[in-house]
């Protein structure tokens, strides 16, 4: 049972780079998230998905973007890498926000740009 | 104001002690309420949903004040294991949308010690 898996697990990037991360999930969930840890941050949520082709913005959305074509996949993308999107980024998934419900995290993608 | 905010901590407790972790949420719509413990450079894991009566799983204890817009968890006969990061974790229309999103507070490190 995978869960939910992220790909890739670490990478570095150039300044100006571009890459995509990918998020997949086997549980059939309906929401899925991005977030970003940064130390003395805690988890801030990039972009939200609550169901298949629907995308929203969460807190710190700006320079990335995020595609949900089909309901397992959630990719998050860096159009041109800064060194201020260096972060450990999650993947998480959950049936539904409401009373007891579980979100499942990935591993994380530690991301370099230098 | 953040939306969801804990106690900067860190906390270094003996084995044996009771430990407290409180944590405030601002959106009063907010309909769920979680706390995740996260190990170092590992994902967040549930630990314990949060019921508007308070709950308890074993050494751990969950309170919730909806009046007053507060969550805690104490933790009861800690163990070396204990020792990780908490983190509060709320759920609400933040950002805007229709539906919720599951906004984390920053975290407190607790360290047990033999």
């Amino acid at each position: 049972n995978a869960g939910v898996t992220q790909t890739p697990k670490f990478r570095v990037l150039k300044t100006g780079q571009s890459m995509t991360l990918l998020c997949a999930q086997d549980m059939n969930h309906e929401y899925m998230y991005w977030y970003r840890q940064d130390p003395g941050m805690g988890l801030r949520l990039i972009h939200y998905s609550v169901g298949e082709g629907t995308t929203a913005k969460g807190e710190v959305p700006d320079g990335y973007n995020v595609s949900r074509l089909k309901k397992q996949n959630f990719l998050l993308g860096l159009e041109s890498a800064a060194p201020s999107q260096t972060s450990v980024y999650f993947c998480a998934s959950s049936s539904r926000t409401g009373w007891a419900t579980e979100a499942f995290f990935g591993q994380g993608t530690r991301l370099t740009v230098v | 104001r953040k939306e969801v905010e804990q106690d900067p901590g860190p906390f270094n407790v003996p084995e044996g002690a009771t430990v407290a972790f409180n944590c405030t949420y601002s959106n009063s719509a907010s309909q769920s309420f979680f706390w995740y413990r996260q190990d170092c450079r590992k994902e967040p894991k549930l630990l314990m949903s949060v019921y508007s009566s308070g709950n308890e799983d074993g050494r751990f204890t969950a309170q919730l004040n909806r009046a007053s817009q507060y969550i805690s968890l104490l933790i009861r006969d800690s163990k070396l294991s204990d020792s990780a990061t908490y983190l509060c974790v709320v759920n609400g229309n933040f950002y805007g949308g229709s539906q919720g999103n599951l906004i984390f507070g920053k975290g407190t490190k607790l360290s047990v010690k033999p």
